[in-house]
């Protein structure tokens, strides 16, 4: 039971390049996020899956587009990287309808650099 | 819009030490609270959630509690060692949308 995985681990690119950062989980969740984390702005939230086939922005989602591919796939795909994308990238899963009992579970992240 | 805030941002302490991480939030219209640690370079690891209908929730030495009235939590470890030093944030779910607002996090190191 890997949990929630992430690839790439880390990544640099060119502004202008385009890149999708992969999630996958395996523990049947019903919803997945995506964060993004910098120095002294905590984690903040660019887009969610409440369920397979649905998808919706979160505190920042310029610049990015997501795919929900299947119940245990969840991509972020960057279009034209600038470097204030440079920063942390977390996915994170969830099951439960009932928010009380909503734990969010993370994955290991994903360090973009864009240059 | 919800705001969760931090204090302090970091924290040492000598081992064997009881300590207390403060977390405030502005809304408290809450679903739950959660807190994570984050070791450097690496992930989240959910260590307590606590529901809006609790007052607290214990985790072998930590035990976390939930005043939504003052719109505080705090996390309490007791006893704390050398491998406790990490960075602890904590994060409400609130709001229509189905996201978590994160603090900061309080940057712990336990002396040996």
């Amino acid at each position: 039971n890997a949990g929630v995985t992430q690839t790439p681990k880390f990544q640099v690119l060119k502004t202008g390049q385009s890149m999708t950062l992969q999630c996958a989980q395996d523990m049947n969740h019903n919803s997945m996020y995506w964060y993004r984390q910098d120095p002294g702005m905590g984690l903040r939230l660019i887009y969610y899956s409440a369920s397979e086939g649905t998808t919706d922005k979160g505190e920042v989602p310029n610049g990015y587009n997501v795919s929900r591919l299947n119940k245990r796939e969840f991509s972020l795909r960057l279009e034209s990287a600038a470097p204030s994308q440079t920063s942390v990238y977390f996915c994170a899963s969830s099951d439960h309808r009932d928010r009380a009992y909503n734990e969010q579970f993370f994955g290991p992240g994903t360090r973009l650099t864009v240059l | 819009k919800q705001e969760v805030t931090q204090i302090p941002a970091a924290l040492s302490v000598p081992e064997g030490e009881n300590l207390v991480l403060n977390c405030s939030f502005t809304d408290s219209a809450i679903y739950n609270l959660q807190w994570f640690r984050q070791d450097p370079g690496k992930g989240l690891t959910s260590l307590l959630l606590i529901q809006s209908s609790q007052r607290e929730q214990t985790s072998g030495r930590l035990n976390a509690s939930l005043d939504k009235s003052s719109g505080r939590s705090t996390l309490y470890i007791a006893a704390s060692q050398p491998g406790d030093s990490a960075t602890y944030l904590c994060a409400a779910d609130s709001g229509s949308a189905r996201q978590l607002t994160f603090g900061s996090g309080t940057q712990l190191t336990v002396l040996p």
